[in-house]
């Protein structure tokens, strides 16, 4: 069956980076787009951005431009999303979604169980 | 960017109650629905306005088109109480909805 699995919990302090990684199976790793998805304690969902496993290429929103980069290690069937100079405000879930191939423009289907990265002083 | 707003913000109804989401575009778009119960990621429920992904109940529909979309549970399960989000996946951005809450009344 299609899992993504997702890293733990971090705590972060201001200015730090982090990296969420989201391990995949029960599918053809580079047949199927990657998106992040984040949700701040008590809101709505914010999409961050997408990633083909099969090109590794890549679209961020522009929110996240410059601060956050995605890529894909095809040994392990993993995607890793990094997120630099993290100030309070990126205090949330972040979730990795898979896209409904073919194609970059399609709804997720499946979802991972989220981490919760945490920043503080 | 596209928008996506999403009525009412709240619904209070009673288990057995129908229920009726609205989710209201700022163009024309490709639209799915998900449910997230709280502390779990969201679940597809909807696709293509209106086709039902693996494993929902019959209970859920989808209608719309174009900018105009409604999600409604016919007979609300205890289950069902739950945070409900439009998403467009047409366009990118890709953007949500900002949810609408189906608490027990």
């Amino acid at each position: 069956q299609v899992q993504l699995v997702q890293s733990g919990a971090e705590v972060k302090k201001p200015g730090a980076s982090v990296k969420v990684s989201c391990k995949t199976s029960g599918y053809t790793f580079t047949s199927y787009y990657v998106h992040w998805v984040r949700q701040a304690p008590g809101q709505g969902l914010e999409w961050m951005g997408i990633i083909n496993p099969s090109g590794d290429s890549t679209n961020y929103a522009q929110k996240f431009q410059g601060r956050v980069t995605m890529t894909r290690d095809t040994s392990t069937s993993t995607l890793n999303m990094e997120l630099s100079s993290l100030r309070s405000e990126d205090t949330a879930v972040y979730y990795c979604a898979r896209g409904h191939g073919p194609g970059s423009y399609s709804y997720f289907d499946y979802w991972g169980q989220g981490t919760l990265v945490t920043v503080s002083s | 960017e596209i928008v996506l707003t999403q009525s009412p913000g709240t619904l209070s109804l009673s288990p057995g109650e129908r229920a009726t989401l609205s989710c209201r575009a700022s163009q024309s778009v490709q639209l799915g629905w998900y449910q997230q119960k709280p502390g779990q990621a969201p679940r597809l429920l909807i696709y293509g306005a209106s086709s039902r992904a693996t494993g929902i109940p019959d209970r859920f529909s989808g209608s719309g088109s174009g900018t105009d979309f409604t999600l409604t549970i016919s007979r609300l399960e205890p289950e069902d109480f739950a945070v409900y989000y439009c998403q467009q996946y047409g366009s990118s951005p890709r953007t949500f909805g900002q949810g609408t809450k189906v608490e027990i009344k």
